[in-house]
């Protein structure tokens, strides 16, 4: 059974800074993975798709990597801003989707 | 920790045929509940937002008449995809909002096939 885990469960940066946010599964089998954000009361927004034959995708700031031998991703957001602020979850998908429990991010002013 | 059950896990209908994905949050109350498709090779997007005992909100492009949505009680939700057509094939996924601390639960999808 897939398993999904995000760390860190939470982060607080200053604005500007550079961060890095970490998703890990268990199963390399996947179809893709995908980085979304949430904010409070709302869906999800998604943010970057990365098929499996795929090693990153890239959107404004946002950078995401895919390793699938090691069972890891990374989601790389540059110059941070107040607007980051979000909980940002990831997602793999093969026969179903399994979610992290995501990582709760606040940019501090 | 919270769950949400998503039935059926997968199904094959013929062209023309209604199909109803059930999404049951199992031990939290869901004041709101989300339903997302995937298709293939694209991101999952949302289709609709649904609050218990009112009308969901469509996302612009979904139709509303195609894709009902029902949300009767805190703890079920159901899609129902009426009158399905080859092109309605995707990855359909609920998600529950937990009022408590308003964290978002995901049952584990449905892959629909229609023929």
């Amino acid at each position: 059974k897939q398993e999904v885990t995000q760390i860190p469960a939470a982060l607080s940066v200053p604005e500007g800074e550079n961060l890095v946010l970490n998703c890990s599964f268990t199963d390399s089998a996947i179809y893709n993975l995908q980085w979304f954000r949430q904010d409070p009361g709302k869906g999800l927004t998604s943010l970057l798709l990365i098929q499996s034959s795929q090693r990153e995708q890239t959107s404004g700031r946002l950078n995401a990597s895919l390793d699938k031998s090691s069972g890891r991703s990374t989601l790389y957001i540059a110059a941070s801003q107040p607007g980051d602020s979000a909980t940002y979850l990831c997602a793999v998908h093969n026969n179903d989707m399994r979610f992290g429990a995501g990582t709760r991010l606040t940019v501090k002013p | 920790g919270a769950v949400v059950s998503q039935h059926p896990s997968w199904v094959i209908c013929k062209s023309g045929t209604s199909v109803k994905i059930e999404c049951r949050s199992l031990d939290f109350q869901a004041t709101t509940m989300f339903w997302y498709r995937q298709f293939p090779k694209q991101s999952l997007m949302l289709m609709a937002t649904s609050n218990e005992g009112s009308k969901a909100t469509y996302e612009q492009g979904v139709e509303k008449d195609k894709f009902l949505i029902n949300h009767a009680s805190l703890t079920l939700s159901t899609l129902t995809v009426t009158s399905a057509h080859p092109e309605d094939s995707s990855f359909y996924i609920c998600s529950g909002l937990r009022a408590t601390n308003e964290k978002l639960f995901f049952g584990s999808g449905t892959q629909l096939s229609v023929l």
